[in-house]
């Protein structure tokens, strides 16, 4: 069965420190693998999206890896901000007839000043 | 948002009454979807459609319709056979095929009195 596990289910960290939300998936045959941050009340905005082919991509502050050996993926966030605090997903799409998208449960991230 | 909009931001309504959530968009995408999100769940597809007069099941269609008349416009109907409808409901849109970047509307959340 397709699915996509996301640790921690939230994360309270300190304004400035650094942060790694992990991401295990076991989604076959693999497409991408995108990771999505959602503002409380809002929708999704997209991060990063990477292929088999690629193991690491960066937006800014934010650095995502991929292990398609291990099926693993994170997602670190360098000199956190208060902004960030948000719910990160992890959404795997499988290279099937319809791309299905499988959609991890998110971790919550709090920044406390 | 990336130029979809959902309304209302909030809705409710009392059991056994039909409502319709509105979704449009101005990116000129083929594809639209409608996902429900409820809290420590991931998002969970309700339909899509990647043409115009023309629209797929998900994986909890049950209680819901859709209708595609217009690119632009992919409204939502909760009908009073869906068991449990209060939840976070968010429109997306992508172009091309369902495996592509989908973009977000702000969400309608839609309690049940």
């Amino acid at each position: 069965k397709n699915q996509v596990e996301q640790s921690p289910q939230s994360l309270i960290i300190l304004e400035g420190k650094n942060c790694t939300l992990q991401c295990n998936y076991t989604v076959s045959p693999f497409s991408n693998l995108r990771w999505y941050k959602q503002d409380t009340g809002r929708g999704p905005v997209s991060l990063t999206i990477m292929t088999f082919s690629e193991n690491t991509k960066s937006n800014g502050r934010y650095t995502a890896t991929l292990d398609a050996d291990t099926k693993q993926s994170s997602l670190h966030i360098t000199a956190s901000q208060l902004s960030d605090s948000a719910s990160y997903i992890c959404v795997v799409s499988a290279e099937d007839s319809n791309y299905q998208l499988i959609w991890g449960a998110g971790t919550k991230l709090i920044i406390k000043p | 948002d990336g130029g979809i909009t959902q309304s209302p931001k909030y809705l409710f309504r009392k059991e056994g009454q039909n409502v319709t959530l509105s979704c449009e968009q101005n990116l000129n995408h083929d594809a639209m979807y409608w996902y429900r999100q409820d809290p420590g769940q991931g998002l969970r597809l309700i339909y899509y459609s990647q043409i115009v007069n023309d629209f797929q099941k998900g994986d909890i269609a049950e209680g819901y319709s859709v209708s595609r008349e217009k690119k632009e416009s992919f409204p939502l109907t909760v009908t009073s056979a869906q068991k449990n409808p209060t939840a976070f409901y968010l429109c997306a849109s992508s172009q091309g095929v369902i495996g592509n970047e989908q973009f977000f509307g702000p969400g309608t959340r839609l309690t049940v009195l």
